[in-house]
């Protein structure tokens, strides 16, 4: 069975761009979640999705959003982007039945410039 | 809100010794506890978990952790530890019914041949 796939795996932005990651959760997965991580921060959760719904949200501004599709494949958004957005976006996707473990993709690797 | 403690910045273990990693959770009600293991550049690699069930769990590469709920402790052990060991490993907790995942700041574990 594939895994998590994640594109693009690497990107540069220049500050005020927005930028789309994207996610393929592995096969029969229904929840994706997101999560960035820092050196200083560690990992944090951005949010997740279920059957086209967010299920929950983390303490992130509002310049970060989500959305899901009818295939499970998942996208984020961050506009206006800020230095300080630069980090691993990590996706992970999971099944009630795989006993609620996640899968994470290799992440994607912003860098604002 | 759930969180993990996670003491040690660095483990430094011989090759051939037992490596233990710890993990102290606060979570309400009963704790989902996991292992995640990630070497450069990668995302992270699901090693175990605890559901529910005996506090001694297997997981992955011969690795197993021990819950102890009076403690509320879920470290991470070994019993001969490899150099390709080596990485940054992470514990993470979950409430029931909510598919948030809280890390600790990660353990850097260095094999030493």
């Amino acid at each position: 069975k594939a895994g998590v796939t994640q594109t693009p795996r690497y990107l540069i932005k220049t500050r005020g761009q927005q930028v789309t990651l994207s996610c393929s959760p592995i096969s029969g997965h229904r929840s994706v979640s997101w999560y960035q991580q820092t050196p200083g921060q560690g990992l944090q959760f951005l949010f997740e999705y279920f059957s086209e719904t967010q299920r929950n949200k983390g303490n992130f501004p509002g310049r970060f959003s989500g959305r899901q599709f009818s295939n499970s494949r998942s996208e984020m958004n961050v506009s206006t982007l800020e230095l300080g957005d630069s980090a691993l976006y990590l996706c992970a996707s999971s099944n009630w039945t795989s006993g609620y473990e996640q899968y994470f993709g290799p992440g994607t690797r912003l860098t604002v410039t | 809100a759930q969180s993990v403690a996670q003491p040690e910045d660095q483990v430094n273990v011989a090759e051939g010794n037992p490596l233990t990693v710890k993990c102290t959770y606060s979570v309400s009600g009963n704790p989902y506890l996991f292992w995640y293991v990630q070497y450069p550049n990668r995302g992270l690699q699901f090693l175990l978990k605890y559901i529910t069930g005996d506090n001694l769990v297997k997981g992955s590469y011969g690795f197993e952790a021990e819950f102890n709920k009076s403690q509320t402790s879920f470290h991470l052990k070994k019993q001969s530890a490899l150099v390709s060991d080596s990485a940054l490993y992470f514990c993470a907790v979950r409430a029931y019914g909510n598919n948030r995942l809280a890390f600790g700041k990660g353990n850097q574990v260095v094999v030493i041949p």
